[in-house]
């Protein structure tokens, strides 16, 4: 099984801050045929459903602010908030589908100062 | 507008069955790949299963393997999860979702209490 790892698990930043939070896969997640690599973030508020934010690493979902960014590739992605607003206050987390089974990361848990 | 709406979850006792649904409308179910996906109690997010557009293929985890089937109705836009030989590490909210590589639209989830 691809076994993913995000850090930090948790992270506390003020409204307007910049944050950014890793995840990193067992093996490579990029398809060499397509050059497309297989990594999704979600977004879960509390008391929600998971809300797909990003897929292929780096492709916002639409009607997702732009202030959310994915970046990476192989093995290592980033998940960027470039200000912080009090309403991303979320536990994201990461998911590779590149194999079966499909697996997520622990999380990453942001709150807000 | 996509909605997933689960149904069919509950308190159910160790070894016991259960049956989830998952009603889907807002886009034409027939054409996509569906999953289930489960959270239990303060905890991470685990794939569970999906089924091809047209049920031909389905693939599990291996801890269900055996025990779950996934299944769909594409004439009533509905998939299915048969839940069998349930054991308390099953107990979770489970989540429907498009799989339209990834996991596109969710569903709001349903509980599943496995407990004596």
């Amino acid at each position: 099984d691809i076994v993913m790892t995000q850090t930090p698990s948790s992270q506390a930043v003020s409204a307007g801050e910049k944050v950014t939070m890793s995840c990193k896969s067992s093996q490579s997640l990029l398809y060499s045929e397509n050059k497309k690599n297989y990594l999704a973030w979600y977004q879960q508020k509390p008391g929600q459903s998971p809300k797909l934010l990003i897929s292929w690493a780096s492709t916002r979902e639409s009607g997702v602010p732009d202030r959310f960014i994915g970046s990476g590739s192989g093995t290592d992605f980033t998940l960027t908030i470039s200000s912080v607003q009090a309403e991303d206050l979320a536990v994201y987390y990461c998911e590779q589908y590149y194999d079966t089974p499909f697996t997520f990361g622990s999380g990453t848990k942001l709150e807000i100062k | 507008e996509v909605q997933l709406v689960e149904s069919g979850g509950g308190l159910v006792q160790p070894g016991r069955s259960l049956k989830l649904s998952c009603a889907a409308s807002g886009f034409t179910f027939s054409n996509y790949g569906m999953a289930w996906v489960r959270q239990a109690p303060t905890k991470g997010l685990e794939w569970v299963a999906t089924i091809s557009y047209d049920g031909s293929s389905t693939y599990y985890r291996d801890s269900v393997k055996g025990r779950f089937t996934i299944s769909r109705d594409n004439a009533k836009s509905t998939l299915y999860l048969q839940m069998d030989s349930l054991r308390s590490e099953d107990t979770a909210t489970y989540y429907c979702a498009r799989h339209g590589q990834p996991f596109d639209y969710w569903g709001q989830g349903v509980m599943v209490t496995v407990s004596s």
